[in-house]
């Protein structure tokens, strides 16, 4: 039973356009994590955020923002795309940032 | 830094065979890291299989079981007769005491009925 929805599944647009992604959970947890995983299938860390805290991972450029408007809901913006941001965006969320994380389903860019 | 190596990016298993898929870790930042194990079946999201929290300790779940051995820093995937229904990515994984999960490449399993 999926709990961590994101949508939307797939979306294709043109270097230089901006995104935004949607996650929501309804798991009651008060902790919402972005991953990115890349052509090679490797899974990073972007961000995690509850609502006293955002921790942003360094590697992780400028054009990239979450957005919050409660603890359910985490949104991924990407300002300006570039050709490497073609990939899988995972949500996830736990309780906490020690417990164990519940992902989505994943939304797949593809940047032309 | 800390990381996680699977070396196999695909494994093909007959059913009802035994499996094992590798995983060792490197935790620089902390001793003694939580492990997990994650799964994606076809078509759906990543999911918890399992995970170990204490050194020397076992976890187990749908038949899998992975020990984590802080000696060997490996947290080996196995399990005694597999299903076609294991088809399946698995990821490894291990969460340095800090907020962030830390991924294997992960394990493309297929097994042949």
């Amino acid at each position: 039973e999926t709990a961590v929805f994101q949508t939307p599944n797939y979306h294709v647009t043109q270097v230089g356009n901006e995104v935004s992604f949607n996650c929501k959970q309804t798991l009651g947890h008060d902790t919402m994590y972005w991953y990115k995983q890349d052509s090679k299938k490797l899974l990073k860390i972007m961000f995690s955020y509850n609502n006293k805290q955002l921790i942003v991972n360094e590697t992780v450029p400028r054009r990239f923002s979450p957005q919050s408007s409660d603890k359910a809901h985490l949104n991924l913006r990407i300002k300006s795309v570039e050709p490497e941001d073609s990939a899988v965006y995972l949500c996830a969320s736990s309780w906490g940032n020690q417990d164990t994380q519940y992902f989505g389903p994943g939304t797949r860019l593809l940047v032309l | 830094g800390d990381s996680v190596t699977q070396t196999e990016g695909q494994v093909t298993v007959s059913e009802s065979k035994s499996l094992i898929i590798n995983c060792t870790y490197s935790a620089t930042s902390i001793g003694y890291p939580n492990l997990f194990w994650y799964v994606r079946y076809p078509g759906e999201g990543l999911q918890l299989l399992l995970k170990v929290i204490t050194a020397g300790q076992k976890g187990s779940s749908r038949g899998f079981e992975a020990t984590y051995n802080k000696e060997a820093t490996s947290f080996h995937l196995q399990k005694a007769s597999v299903q076609e229904s294991d088809s399946a990515v698995y990821y490894c994984a291990l969460r340095p005491g800090s907020w962030q999960l830390i991924f294997g490449s992960g394990t493309q399993l297929t097994v042949m009925p």
